[in-house]
């Protein structure tokens, strides 16, 4: 079975600041994807990065970062330069292989607000 | 980037009446579709994952004869919520995936 926690119901970050936003991972598939996705007000899942359980390197988009280490199964988000508009619900997801592939196991989620 | 729709992306309905969302991958084809169901605050939870032309596999404690997903296209899925009841209000969210997942905005449905 695969399980994802975030254990951060909230987080506050200045304007213009970096915020970390944890995840921790648990999955006997040898290879999986995690990813990062942003839920607005609106309710649209907005994706954010995709990280490969055989990547290298630790993903990037833009002010988006993956802090990826597979030893430790965690997938922590790192948003650079917050802004106000990154005040969201977001969530870290798995996917798994096998006969699990395709299907999304998601966190509980992390409420950023991003104060002036 | 690849568009999925949802229809309609509100709903009210009296308890006992049935409501249908309809779930459409506007520019590609979608092999299998998926069906959230997200309370507020609260996340993600997989209901049914169909496949185009064969019966939707629930997940563990939903019920198959209420929620009923017909996947009759590789465009469309569409989610019925048979005998609605108040405890069924929630946000229903679809994804379509020829390999990579797409969401689509989401429905709300609130019943009375």
């Amino acid at each position: 079975a695969q399980k994802i926690t975030q254990t951060q119901p909230g987080m506050f970050v200045q304007e213009k600041e970096a915020v970390t936003l944890d995840c921790t991972y648990d999955t006997s598939d040898p290879s999986y994807g995690l990813f990062w996705y942003k839920q607005p007000s609106s309710g649209e899942m907005i994706f954010l990065i995709y990280q490969g359980s055989y990547d290298q390197q630790n993903a990037t988009e833009g002010r988006y970062s993956l802090n990826f280490q597979k030893a430790r199964k965690s997938a922590n988000l790192v948003i650079s330069a917050s802004q106000l508009g990154d005040s969201a619900m977001y969530f870290c997801a798995m996917r798994g292989g096998g006969t699990s592939y395709g299907k999304l196991t998601f966190g509980q989620g992390t409420i950023l607000t991003v104060h002036p | 980037g690849a568009v999925v729709s949802q229809h309609p992306s509100w709903v009210i309905c009296k308890s006992g009446t049935s409501v249908k969302i309809e779930c459409r991958s506007l520019d590609f084809q979608a092999t299998t579709m998926f069906w959230y169901r997200q309370f507020p605050k609260q996340s993600l939870m997989l209901m049914a994952t169909s496949n185009e032309g064969s019966k939707a596999t629930y997940e563990q404690g939903v019920e198959k004869d209420k929620f009923l997903i017909n996947h009759a296209s590789l465009t469309l899925s569409t989610l019925t919520v048979t005998s609605a009841h108040p405890e069924d209000s929630s946000f229903y969210i679809c994804s379509a995936s020829d390999h990579e997942q797409y969401f689509g905005p989401g429905t709300r449905l609130t019943v009375t």
